[in-house]
């Protein structure tokens, strides 16, 4: 799977939108973009994944530049609740059988 | 839908003895599974995969005489730490992902051991 770097700590304040970077410069033709969260001693929660095209949903946009070499996680109106480690994973396909691999992630704190 | 749930959350035992952590998949069937680790402030590490019906396939460094892996049944998985240490204090993750949504992950709530 193809590494990903993302900045350690970001900082928002509350009803902000928070933006967060994952840079994938290796990523290959047929491998997805996912990002997950971890908020303190809980397990992993999915936020949104995508190909190559804009996703949305209730959580967050996924921005994929056209050359997919780095991705945007936007969620749109930061709340307290929304501070915890933001991981970007880069894997192959959508198999179930497939493995995640985490990184160090990026711990977003959403200030008052 | 799509849950699942780990027990027990929290566990204390003395060293040397085993430990059983249960992982379930409530409202799907789950061929797969994988367990994670993680210890404080570090990141989650894959100990290995667990197969239904088969043996389970472990990460380099992962000790599978310890880390004894039992996927008897399409909704249930079961790590036991055995001769456990104080080093194996750490919290344990299973998941489980569904092929129809994309391949997406669902972690349980994590168990987090302690060894005394």
């Amino acid at each position: 799977d193809a590494k990903t770097t993302q900045p350690t700590s970001m900082d928002c304040a509350e009803g902000r939108a928070a933006n967060l970077p994952c840079n994938h410069s290796t990523i290959s033709g047929n491998e997805y973009v996912y990002w997950y969260r971890q908020i303190h001693s809980q397990g992993p929660q999915y936020i949104i994944h995508g190909l190559k095209n804009n996703e949305t949903n209730e959580m967050a946009s996924l921005i994929i530049t056209e050359d997919r070499k780095s991705s945007t996680l936007i969620l749109p109106h930061a709340t307290l609740r929304d501070t915890a480690v933001y991981y970007c994973i880069v894997r192959n396909s959508g198999g179930s059988n497939y493995k995640l691999t985490f990184g160090k992630g990026t711990l977003l704190t959403v200030n008052p | 839908g799509a849950v699942v749930s780990q027990h027990p959350s929290r566990v204390i035992c003395k060293s040397g003895t085993s430990v059983k952590i249960e992982c379930r998949s409530l409202d799907f069937q789950a061929t797969t599974m994988f367990w994670y680790r993680q210890f404080p402030k570090q990141s989650l590490m894959l100990m290995a995969t667990s197969n239904e019906g088969s043996k389970a396939t472990y990460e380099q460094g992962v000790e599978k005489d310890k880390f004894l892996i039992n996927h008897a049944s399409l909704t249930l998985s079961t790590l036991t730490v055995t001769s456990a240490h104080p080093e194996d204090s750490s919290f344990y993750i299973c998941s489980a992902s569904l092929e129809y949504r994309g391949g997406e992950a669902f972690f349980g709530q994590g168990t987090r051991l302690t060894v005394v």
